[in-house]
C-alpha cells in the first residue's frame, strides 16, 4: 500500500526537550515537505527537501532541523529552541518537479507542556 | 518574497448555497494547485491549472486560472455539507520550484 506515514499521531513533550517527527514515504518521492499548521491558520513551510542529502530553509525553520539521509525518509526535530511548539505537523512528499501534487501524512499533533 | 493569498478567511452558507474562494499571489505563477483538508484531516489535492484563463470543472466545483496568472478562484454551485473543510491554494516558488507555497485557506461551513 503505498503513501505517506508520519507517527506518532499525537506527541507530548515537556518544555526544554528535543523531539523528533518521523515522516517515511514509500511512492519513490524525490521531494519532502513539512508544515506547521495551527488552529485556524494554513500551512506554513517549516523545510523541504528535493534530493537526498540537500535539504532548504522554508518560512519559519528557526527551532527546527531536519536530515534527509535516505530517499523515504524525512524525520523533522522540533528543538528547545522553538519558542512556541505546539501545533499540528504535517508532511507532504511530490515526485518532484512544480507540476506535480502533493501527498500528505496524517499529521502529528504535539503538544509541549 | 512571494505571498499567496486568500479570501476571504472563513465562510458561512446555508446548504444549496453558492460559495467562492480567492486566491492572489504577489508573483506569477507558473501553475496553481488547490487542496480540501477536512475537519480533523489533512490536505488533499483537488486540482492544478497551468494556462493562462484556464476553467476547469469537478462536478459542483470550477476552478479558474487569471489571464495573468497571478490569481485563482474555486466555485462550489449549491454547496452540500460534504463540501464543508478549509480550501488551499498552492504555488511553486519563485526561486524554487520545488518550493511549494500555501495560501491561508478558506475555512468552509456549511448549514443544513
Amino acid at each position: 500500500d503505498g503513501g505517506i506515514t508520519q507517527s506518532p499521531k499525537y506527541l507530548f513533550r515537556k518544555e526544554g526537550q528535543n523531539v523528533t517527527l518521523s515522516c517515511e514515504q514509500n511512492l519513490n518521492h524525490d521531494a519532502m515537505y513539512w508544515y506547521r499548521q495551527d488552529p485556524g491558520q494554513g500551512l506554513r513551510l517549516i523545510y523541504y527537501s528535493q534530493i537526498v542529502n540537500d535539504f532548504q530553509k522554508g518560512d519559519i525553520a528557526e527551532g527546527y532541523s531536519v536530515s534527509r539521509e535516505k530517499k523515504e525518509s524525512f524525520p523533522l526535530t522540533v528543538t528547545s529552541a522553538q519558542k512556541n511548539p505546539t501545533a499540528f505537523y504535517l508532511c507532504a512528499s511530490r515526485a518532484g518537479g512544480m507540476n506535480t501534487e502533493a501527498f500528505f501524512g496524517q499529521g502529528t499533533r504535539l503538544t509541549v507542556v | 518574497g512571494q505571498q499567496v493569498m486568500q479570501i476571504p478567511q472563513y465562510q458561512h452558507v446555508q446548504e444549496g448555497e453558492d460559495f467562492t474562494t480567492y486566491c492572489n499571489s504577489s508573483t506569477t505563477l507558473s501553475n496553481i494547485q488547490w487542496y480540501k483538508q477536512r475537519p480533523g484531516g489533512h490536505p488533499v489535492f483537488l486540482i492544478q491549472l497551468v494556462k493562462s484563463g484556464e476553467v476547469k470543472k469537478q462536478k459542483r466545483l470550477t476552478f479558474q486560472f487569471g489571464e495573468a496568472k497571478k490569481n485563482s478562484s474555486l466555485h462550489i454551485t449549491a454547496t452540500q455539507t460534504t463540501d464543508v473543510g478549509t480550501y488551499f491554494c498552492a504555488g511553486p516558488g519563485e526561486t524554487s520550484g520545488s518550493r511549494l507555497t500555501f495560501g491561508e485557506g478558506t475555512q468552509l461551513t456549511v448549514n443544513p
